[in-house]
């Protein structure tokens, strides 16, 4: 089975302070994505990576950055954290094939007060 | 724009069959994805249309009309198990692995 595993469930951060996320896969997947979830606005991509060290824009990176470093390991970075990225954030990876899914992580519960 | 609508919320009885509608407005169209999201749960894969037509998976179809913009799940024998949210995505434009999410409708599936 594709497991997709993310460090937290729950993070409580202030603003200001600098917050990692990390996700890794252990499919060998050439995909990876950063999503958030919020009430009423469903998943909106943050950021994508289609390779090591390659990643692409997704419609809100403001205020995010990423990093792949290794096929398996995808992280968002909070440079500043605010109060306004609260949120769910849910990592996902999928084959590099058209029409194949993704397979999403537990998500991070992320808080910042 | 690019946009996916769905209903937020619908009710159903146990046993009954429901069907959950998806309509689309992207720049391109490569594919329709359904997955399910249990409260506090991460999405799982459940459908994918690429082509026109019915796509059937035991207790769980979806179909796909390129057409007309349109994609439907339906669930049949509902249980009690399938309450969950139902979240369409699109991907949209070849090339890109970009994928563009409907806000999920919540089913609620009663006794």
């Amino acid at each position: 089975d594709v497991k997709v595993t993310q460090s937290s469930r729950y993070l409580v951060k202030r603003t200001g302070e600098k917050v990692f996320l990390e996700c890794v896969q252990d499919m060998d997947h050439e995909n990876m994505f950063w999503y958030r979830q919020d009430p009423g606005l469903g998943l909106r991509l943050i950021y994508f990576s289609y390779d090591v060290k390659m990643k692409e824009k997704g419609d809100i990176p403001e205020g995010y950055s990423v990093s792949r470093e290794k096929k398996e390991r995808f992280s968002l970075i909070l440079e500043s954290a605010s109060t306004n990225q609260t949120s769910m954030y849910l990592c996902a990876s999928s084959m590099l094939q058209r029409g194949r899914e993704q397979y999403f992580g537990p998500g991070t519960r992320l808080t910042v007060t | 724009g690019q946009n996916i609508d769905q209903p937020t919320e619908m009710t159903a009885t146990e046993g009954a069959i429901v069907q959950i509608n998806c309509t689309y407005q992207t720049s391109g169209f490569n594919g329709l994805f359904w997955y399910q999201q249990h409260a506090g749960e991460a999405p799982t894969f459940l459908s994918y249309n690429v082509l026109d037509g019915l796509e059937e998976k035991g207790r769980f179809s979806s179909f796909l009309s390129r057409s007309k913009g349109y994609s439907y799940l339906l669930l049949k024998e509902l249980q009690m198990k399938d309450s969950a949210s139902y979240l369409c995505a699109v991907r949209a434009t070849s090339g890109t692995y970009k994928y563009i999410f409907g806000t999920g409708t919540r089913l609620k599936v009663l006794a």
